[in-house]
């Protein structure tokens, strides 16, 4: 069964560090993976995804992520963080026409 | 852009009644998807659609079911709503390989 984790539930960084968000998945094949944001009380907007190739994916809002096929993993990355990126992230490991299943989140705390 | 609208943004249902949330996609969207998500349990899938008149069960389906008349309405059913049924509801659709869109969601409380 494929299962996606989110280690940290919470992290609190200062405006202008850099950020990174953990993201180990468990999944049978090659899995597409992907990135989300939820701001409070908003639905989700995707901010990147990984198909194939190139295994370092930009995305929105200078956001990256890096697929490590040998980690299992799927880290989201900034190298300086605004206060605006206050929310909470999901990952999520899936394929199309098939279910896409979601961690349990990640709430980003950006203090001044 | 493609928009993902559901009807209402707080609902308050008594035990036992039945209830419908409504979703809208604006694209032509083939697959759509019904989501709760719940603290610390993350987003948890529901149903989805690949097609008109097709639905499959996600992870939770006990005590809901679907509707798929038309491509671009998805509409979430509770039989008989109870406490526990209390949640933020999120509808998504998508193209292939598109990643999902999301609606605002729907905060659903059962008194």
């Amino acid at each position: 069964a494929q299962s996606v984790t989110q280690p940290d539930i919470h992290i609190t960084v200062s405006e202008g560090a850099s950020l990174e968000l953990r993201c180990n998945y468990s999944y049978g094949a090659t899995p597409y993976l992907f990135w989300y944001v939820q701001s409070p009380g908003q639905g989700l907007q995707l901010l990147l995804k990984y198909f194939s190739g190139d295994t370092l994916v930009q995305g929105i809002k200078g956001f990256e992520a890096e697929f490590k096929r040998s980690q299992s993993s799927f880290n989201l990355r900034k190298p300086s963080v605004h206060w605006s990126d206050a929310a909470e992230y999901f990952c999520a490991v899936g394929r199309i026409y098939q279910k896409v299943t979601f961690g349990t989140g990640t709430k980003l705390q950006v203090i001044p | 852009d493609v928009k993902v609208t559901q009807s209402s943004r707080y609902l308050v249902k008594r035990t036992g009644e039945k209830v419908f949330l409504e979703c809208v996609q604006d694209m032509d969207h083939e697959n759509m998807f019904w989501y709760r998500q719940d603290p610390g349990l993350g987003l948890r899938l529901i149903y989805f659609s690949y097609d008109v008149k097709m639905k499959e069960k996600g992870d939770i389906p006990e005590g809901y079911s679907v509707s798929r008349e038309k491509k671009e309405r998805f509409s979430l059913i509770l039989e008989s709503a109870s406490t526990n049924q209390t949640s933020m509801y999120l509808c998504a659709s998508s193209l292939y390989r598109a990643g999902y869109t999301f609606g605002s969601g729907t905060r659903l409380t059962v008194v």
